[in-house]
């Protein structure tokens, strides 16, 4: 148990819809990042943030968004959803921000029919 | 921008035998370089890490060495184990935070 935790683990949704991933990190680690792992184009990252401020970003589609919150927890907002979305999404953790070692989550399974 | 090449897989070996994973990479500045092992149905884990050059990273046998002169940050595990099977990652962090994966490596060690 990485300590990282999110919710849900699982998320069937239709096309064109919105939601919303949530990820609590370990406790006392102040940077969250995002992934996006589908089968076709491997572990991509998305987007870090750092105490609350966006400090990183990477291959994130504008449909996309996230935020951390004041508690450090994060959300990723995925909109407009399409077919091609269906992946696992994790996050992952680190105390600060740079070249810190991540700590992952378990992951939510988003299906997008 | 930074990239990081793993060697290709699958990769199946016995029980015992030795394993080379290759990786590369290419950066700018000082990148942390790790490998992060994921177990069917799970997260990735963090295996090793070495943060400069010649930095050796070890952790249940594997061991990578922090490569400066060859950008390399090649796994190596001298008798691997059934429960070795898994994907594995290497990856490196940069000072901004931005983080680059490999494509993993599948293993499947059979008995």
């Amino acid at each position: 148990d990485s300590g990282v935790t999110q919710t849900p683990k699982h998320l069937i949704t239709a096309t064109g819809q919105r939601v919303t991933l949530r990820c609590s990190p370990r406790s006392g680690d102040l940077s969250v990042y995002w992934y996006q792992q589908s089968l076709d184009q491997g572990l991509q990252f998305l987007i870090q943030y750092y105490n609350g401020e966006e400090r990183a970003k990477g291959n994130i589609l504008e449909r996309f968004s996230a935020q951390q919150f004041p508690d450090l927890h994060s959300e990723l907002n995925l909109s407009s959803l399409e077919l091609g979305d269906s992946a696992l999404y994790f996050c992952a953790s680190s105390v600060e921000s740079g070249t810190y070692e991540q700590y992952f989550g378990p992951g939510t399974r988003l299906t997008v029919t | 921008g930074n990239s990081v090449t793993q060697m290709e897989g699958p990769v199946t070996l016995s029980e015992e035998a030795f394993l080379t994973i290759n990786c590369t990479y290419t950066a700018t500045g000082y990148p942390s370089l790790f490998w992060y092992v994921q177990y069917p149905g799970e997260g990735l884990q963090l295996l090793l890490k070495a943060t400069k050059a010649d930095d050796k990273g070890s952790n249940k046998g594997f061991e990578a060495t922090y490569r400066k002169e060859t950008t390399s940050f090649h796994l190596e595990k001298g008798s691997v184990q059934v429960s070795d099977s898994a994907v594995y990652f290497c990856a490196l962090s940069d000072a901004l935070g931005k983080s680059t994966f490999g494509d993993g490596t599948t293993l499947t060690v059979k008995p």
